[in-house]
Protein backbone atom coordinates (compact mmCIF):
# COMPACT_ATOMS: atom_id res chain seq x y z
CA UNK A 1 0.00 0.00 0.00
CA UNK A 2 1.27 3.61 -0.57
CA UNK A 3 1.90 5.51 2.56
CA UNK A 4 0.96 8.88 2.95
CA UNK A 5 2.66 10.89 5.12
CA UNK A 6 1.80 14.80 6.08
CA UNK A 7 3.58 17.54 7.35
CA UNK A 8 3.49 19.35 9.86
CA UNK A 9 0.75 17.19 12.12
CA UNK A 10 -0.60 20.42 13.31
CA UNK A 11 -0.06 24.38 12.98
CA UNK A 12 -1.35 27.93 14.46
CA UNK A 13 -1.13 30.95 11.81
CA UNK A 14 -2.49 34.14 12.39
CA UNK A 15 -5.57 35.26 10.59
CA UNK A 16 -5.20 36.09 7.51
CA UNK A 17 -1.73 35.19 7.56
CA UNK A 18 -0.72 31.78 5.20
CA UNK A 19 -0.85 28.07 6.00
CA UNK A 20 1.35 25.08 4.37
CA UNK A 21 0.39 21.80 4.66
CA UNK A 22 2.79 19.29 2.90
CA UNK A 23 2.12 15.33 2.10
CA UNK A 24 4.49 13.11 0.58
CA UNK A 25 3.76 9.67 -0.95
CA UNK A 26 5.63 6.78 -0.43
CA UNK A 27 5.69 5.96 -4.07
CA UNK A 28 4.81 8.32 -7.34
CA UNK A 29 1.21 8.94 -8.26
CA UNK A 30 1.69 10.81 -11.04
CA UNK A 31 0.63 8.22 -13.79
CA UNK A 32 2.62 9.35 -17.01
CA UNK A 33 0.35 8.48 -20.10
CA UNK A 34 -1.99 11.40 -18.95
CA UNK A 35 0.16 13.37 -17.08
CA UNK A 36 -2.14 13.39 -13.70
CA UNK A 37 -1.20 13.36 -10.10
CA UNK A 38 -3.79 10.87 -8.67
CA UNK A 39 -4.28 13.17 -5.13
CA UNK A 40 -6.97 15.23 -3.28
CA UNK A 41 -7.19 17.00 -0.12
CA UNK A 42 -10.24 17.16 1.60
CA UNK A 43 -11.30 19.42 4.88
CA UNK A 44 -13.01 18.02 7.74
CA UNK A 45 -14.29 20.63 10.98
CA UNK A 46 -15.14 19.45 13.77
CA UNK A 47 -17.97 17.25 13.78
CA UNK A 48 -18.78 17.14 10.28
CA UNK A 49 -17.83 14.69 7.44
CA UNK A 50 -14.87 15.67 5.39
CA UNK A 51 -15.22 17.96 2.38
CA UNK A 52 -13.62 17.90 -0.96
CA UNK A 53 -11.59 20.82 -1.98
CA UNK A 54 -8.69 19.23 -4.35
CA UNK A 55 -8.54 16.46 -6.73
CA UNK A 56 -5.98 15.88 -9.79
CA UNK A 57 -3.42 17.44 -7.04
CA UNK A 58 -4.30 20.97 -8.15
CA UNK A 59 -7.92 21.28 -9.35
CA UNK A 60 -10.57 23.16 -7.27
CA UNK A 61 -14.01 21.24 -6.26
CA UNK A 62 -16.66 23.40 -7.32
CA UNK A 63 -17.37 25.95 -4.65
CA UNK A 64 -13.82 26.40 -3.12
CA UNK A 65 -12.63 29.34 -2.31
CA UNK A 66 -9.68 30.43 -4.47
CA UNK A 67 -7.84 30.67 -1.37
CA UNK A 68 -7.20 27.33 -1.51
CA UNK A 69 -4.60 25.95 -3.99
CA UNK A 70 -2.99 22.49 -4.54
CA UNK A 71 0.59 22.02 -6.29
CA UNK A 72 3.38 19.29 -6.38
CA UNK A 73 4.05 16.11 -8.56
CA UNK A 74 5.06 12.48 -8.52
CA UNK A 75 5.72 12.07 -4.52
CA UNK A 76 5.68 15.28 -3.27
CA UNK A 77 2.38 17.73 -2.56
CA UNK A 78 1.20 21.44 -0.72
CA UNK A 79 -1.96 22.44 -0.18
CA UNK A 80 -1.61 26.34 0.70
CA UNK A 81 -4.41 28.19 2.18
CA UNK A 82 -3.09 31.98 0.81
CA UNK A 83 -4.77 33.66 3.64
CA UNK A 84 -6.54 32.10 5.96
CA UNK A 85 -9.74 32.85 7.32
CA UNK A 86 -11.48 31.76 11.01
CA UNK A 87 -13.89 29.11 9.39
CA UNK A 88 -10.97 27.44 8.16
CA UNK A 89 -10.00 26.09 11.03
CA UNK A 90 -10.01 22.30 10.20
CA UNK A 91 -8.31 18.76 10.26
CA UNK A 92 -7.05 18.61 6.28
CA UNK A 93 -6.18 15.65 5.01
CA UNK A 94 -4.58 13.99 1.85
CA UNK A 95 -5.42 10.94 -0.20
CA UNK A 96 -3.58 9.38 -3.10
CA UNK A 97 -6.21 7.34 -5.38
CA UNK A 98 -3.67 6.25 -7.94
CA UNK A 99 -3.86 2.47 -7.07
CA UNK A 100 -6.00 -0.14 -4.56
CA UNK A 101 -6.36 0.58 -1.86
CA UNK A 102 -6.78 4.57 -1.77
CA UNK A 103 -5.10 5.96 1.20
CA UNK A 104 -5.21 8.92 3.33
CA UNK A 105 -2.72 11.26 5.12
CA UNK A 106 -2.72 11.11 8.97
CA UNK A 107 -4.22 14.64 8.98
CA UNK A 108 -2.96 18.42 9.85
CA UNK A 109 -4.01 20.45 12.33
CA UNK A 110 -4.79 23.94 11.37
CA UNK A 111 -5.40 26.81 14.23
CA UNK A 112 -5.56 30.02 14.66
CA UNK A 113 -2.72 31.61 16.41
CA UNK B 1 -28.22 17.94 -4.55
CA UNK B 2 -26.77 14.76 -3.82
CA UNK B 3 -27.45 13.33 -0.36
CA UNK B 4 -26.65 10.43 1.54
CA UNK B 5 -28.63 9.59 4.36
CA UNK B 6 -27.03 6.62 6.41
CA UNK B 7 -28.87 4.36 9.03
CA UNK B 8 -28.19 1.45 11.35
CA UNK B 9 -25.35 1.99 13.69
CA UNK B 10 -25.80 1.68 17.30
CA UNK B 11 -24.12 0.20 20.66
CA UNK B 12 -23.20 -3.63 19.59
CA UNK B 13 -21.61 -6.30 22.21
CA UNK B 14 -18.26 -7.63 20.93
CA UNK B 15 -18.97 -10.41 18.34
CA UNK B 16 -22.17 -9.37 17.19
CA UNK B 17 -23.15 -7.82 13.76
CA UNK B 18 -25.02 -4.75 12.38
CA UNK B 19 -25.95 -3.98 9.11
CA UNK B 20 -25.82 -0.41 7.82
CA UNK B 21 -27.90 1.44 4.87
CA UNK B 22 -26.97 4.73 2.99
CA UNK B 23 -29.93 6.07 1.04
CA UNK B 24 -28.38 7.69 -2.18
CA UNK B 25 -30.15 10.55 -3.90
CA UNK B 26 -29.95 13.30 -6.35
CA UNK B 27 -27.49 11.67 -9.06
CA UNK B 28 -27.69 8.60 -10.87
CA UNK B 29 -26.49 5.85 -7.97
CA UNK B 30 -26.11 3.01 -10.43
CA UNK B 31 -23.97 4.88 -12.66
CA UNK B 32 -21.26 5.45 -9.10
CA UNK B 33 -18.76 3.68 -7.21
CA UNK B 34 -19.26 3.44 -3.76
CA UNK B 35 -17.52 3.44 -0.73
CA UNK B 36 -17.67 3.08 3.33
CA UNK B 37 -14.93 4.89 4.92
CA UNK B 38 -14.62 5.07 8.61
CA UNK B 39 -13.06 6.78 11.71
CA UNK B 40 -12.33 6.15 14.53
CA UNK B 41 -12.84 8.61 17.43
CA UNK B 42 -10.36 11.30 17.32
CA UNK B 43 -8.34 9.19 14.65
CA UNK B 44 -7.68 9.49 11.11
CA UNK B 45 -10.07 8.34 7.88
CA UNK B 46 -9.83 4.50 6.72
CA UNK B 47 -11.34 3.65 3.00
CA UNK B 48 -12.68 0.28 4.55
CA UNK B 49 -15.19 -0.82 1.74
CA UNK B 50 -15.90 0.09 -1.65
CA UNK B 51 -18.10 -1.19 -4.58
CA UNK B 52 -17.84 -1.13 -8.42
CA UNK B 53 -21.10 0.59 -9.66
CA UNK B 54 -22.48 -2.26 -11.09
CA UNK B 55 -22.15 -4.19 -7.46
CA UNK B 56 -19.56 -6.66 -9.69
CA UNK B 57 -16.35 -5.45 -7.99
CA UNK B 58 -15.57 -5.10 -4.35
CA UNK B 59 -12.73 -4.04 -2.05
CA UNK B 60 -12.18 -5.02 1.59
CA UNK B 61 -9.43 -3.09 3.82
CA UNK B 62 -7.37 -5.99 5.91
CA UNK B 63 -8.76 -4.51 8.92
CA UNK B 64 -12.53 -5.71 7.91
CA UNK B 65 -11.69 -8.78 5.35
CA UNK B 66 -13.75 -11.53 5.79
CA UNK B 67 -16.08 -9.89 8.65
CA UNK B 68 -17.72 -7.34 6.74
CA UNK B 69 -19.38 -7.38 3.37
CA UNK B 70 -20.80 -4.24 0.73
CA UNK B 71 -22.99 -4.70 -1.49
CA UNK B 72 -25.64 -2.11 -3.63
CA UNK B 73 -29.32 -2.36 -4.42
CA UNK B 74 -29.45 -0.07 -7.57
CA UNK B 75 -33.08 -0.48 -7.71
CA UNK B 76 -33.45 1.14 -4.58
CA UNK B 77 -30.37 3.83 -4.57
CA UNK B 78 -29.12 2.30 -1.68
CA UNK B 79 -25.80 0.93 -0.08
CA UNK B 80 -25.21 -1.71 2.54
CA UNK B 81 -22.63 -2.60 4.81
CA UNK B 82 -22.71 -5.95 7.02
CA UNK B 83 -20.80 -6.29 9.28
CA UNK B 84 -20.29 -9.59 11.41
CA UNK B 85 -18.01 -10.44 14.38
CA UNK B 86 -17.39 -6.67 15.54
CA UNK B 87 -14.76 -6.34 17.59
CA UNK B 88 -13.65 -2.79 19.85
CA UNK B 89 -11.63 -1.24 17.26
CA UNK B 90 -14.30 -1.58 14.62
CA UNK B 91 -16.06 1.62 16.93
CA UNK B 92 -16.00 4.26 14.52
CA UNK B 93 -17.96 6.78 12.43
CA UNK B 94 -18.44 5.14 9.04
CA UNK B 95 -19.18 6.99 6.22
CA UNK B 96 -21.09 6.44 3.23
CA UNK B 97 -19.00 8.09 0.39
CA UNK B 98 -19.76 8.44 -3.46
CA UNK B 99 -16.88 8.00 -4.95
CA UNK B 100 -15.32 9.06 -8.62
CA UNK B 101 -11.99 8.02 -9.97
CA UNK B 102 -11.51 6.97 -6.06
CA UNK B 103 -11.69 9.73 -4.74
CA UNK B 104 -14.77 10.95 -2.89
CA UNK B 105 -16.61 13.64 -4.03
CA UNK B 106 -19.65 14.06 -1.49
CA UNK B 107 -19.76 12.60 2.10
CA UNK B 108 -22.99 10.88 4.51
CA UNK B 109 -23.06 13.04 7.77
CA UNK B 110 -21.67 9.68 8.76
CA UNK B 111 -23.22 7.03 11.44
CA UNK B 112 -21.79 5.65 14.63
CA UNK B 113 -21.16 1.79 15.47
CA UNK B 114 -19.59 1.51 18.87
CA UNK B 115 -18.65 -2.01 19.93
CA UNK B 116 -18.57 -2.53 23.70
CA UNK B 117 -19.81 -4.98 26.58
Amino acid sequence: DIVMTQSPESLAVSLGERATINCKSSQSVLYSPNNRNYLAWYQQKPGQPPKLLIYWASTRESGVPDRFRGSGSGTDFTLTISSLQAEDVAVYYCQHYYSSPPTFGQGTKVEIK
Amino acid sequence: EVQLLESGGGLVQPGGSLRLSCAASGFTFSNYAMSWVRQAPGKGLEWASAISASGDDTYYADSVKGRFTISRDNSKNTLYLQMNNLRAEDTAVHYCAKVVGNYVDHWGQGILVTVSS
